[in-house]
């Protein structure tokens, strides 16, 4: 299995709606990683996580909370979020360590309302 | 925190090869150039990477200069599913972390 699964694909929620989105890998990847894509713009880092344990934190609002329940899942909680929250969630994985390549999943798009 | 420059736009025929350059003067001698692909809403695709010898495969060939301050991912034959926004990417000196550029927006024209 060498694919990232991310779900939902799609997901539209109310500014005081509580949701999450969910990521998983079985590839034996000790890293994970959020990334945060609006239109027209590259990805830009929101959490990393290595060994199941978060290693950086890019600054990211409190209404986005990550969570890494094990080596195989990776969730972000999201709590009162506002519209320009709306974007593109992009999960990834990797080995530990230097030099390795990123496997992306396919994101999921975020629409609030 | 990203370390790499690329034009924002090109274009290339269909059939024709295309030639995607990138600058990374800071780069570290131990530091790998990776190249992703996105394909419109879609997520990265890895297409390629390289230390400082040159590289192909399937998919792409890199091309990586002497002095390690630039390279070029060349698409030999370009067709139109390779129209996407293409990055290059230098991994963070402080560990894994991917940064990722502005890219460039190939457009294969028929």
């Amino acid at each position: 299995d060498t694919e990232v699964t991310q779900t939902p694909k799609h997901l539209v929620m109310g500014m005081t709606n509580k949701k999450s989105l969910k990521c998983e890998q079985h590839m034996g990847h000790r890293a994970m990683y959020w990334y945060k894509q609006k239109a027209k713009k590259p990805p830009e880092l929101m959490f990393v996580y290595s060994y199941e344990k978060l290693s950086i934190n890019e600054s990211v609002p409190s209404r986005f909370s990550p969570e890494c329940p094990n080596s195989s899942l990776l969730n972000l909680h999201l709590h009162a979020l506002q519209p320009e929250d709306s974007a593109l969630y992009l999960c990834a994985s990797s080995q530990v360590g230097r030099n390795y390549g990123y496997t992306f999943g396919s994101g999921t798009r975020l629409t609030v309302v | 925190d990203a370390k790499t420059t690329q034009p924002p736009s090109m274009d290339c025929a269909e059939g024709r090869a295309a030639n995607l350059p990138c600058n990374h003067s800071t780069i570290s001698g131990n530091e790998y150039v990776y190249w992703y692909r996105q394909i419109h809403s879609q997520g990265p695709q890895y297409i390629i990477h390289g230390l400082k010898n040159n590289e192909t495969n399937e998919m792409a060939s890199l091309i990586i200069t002497e002095d390690r301050k630039s390279s070029t991912l060349i698409l030999p034959h370009a067709t139109l599913r390779d129209t996407a926004v293409y990055y290059c990417i230098v991994i963070s000196n402080t560990g894994n972390q991917f940064y990722f550029g502005t890219g460039t927006s190939l457009t294969v024209i028929p």
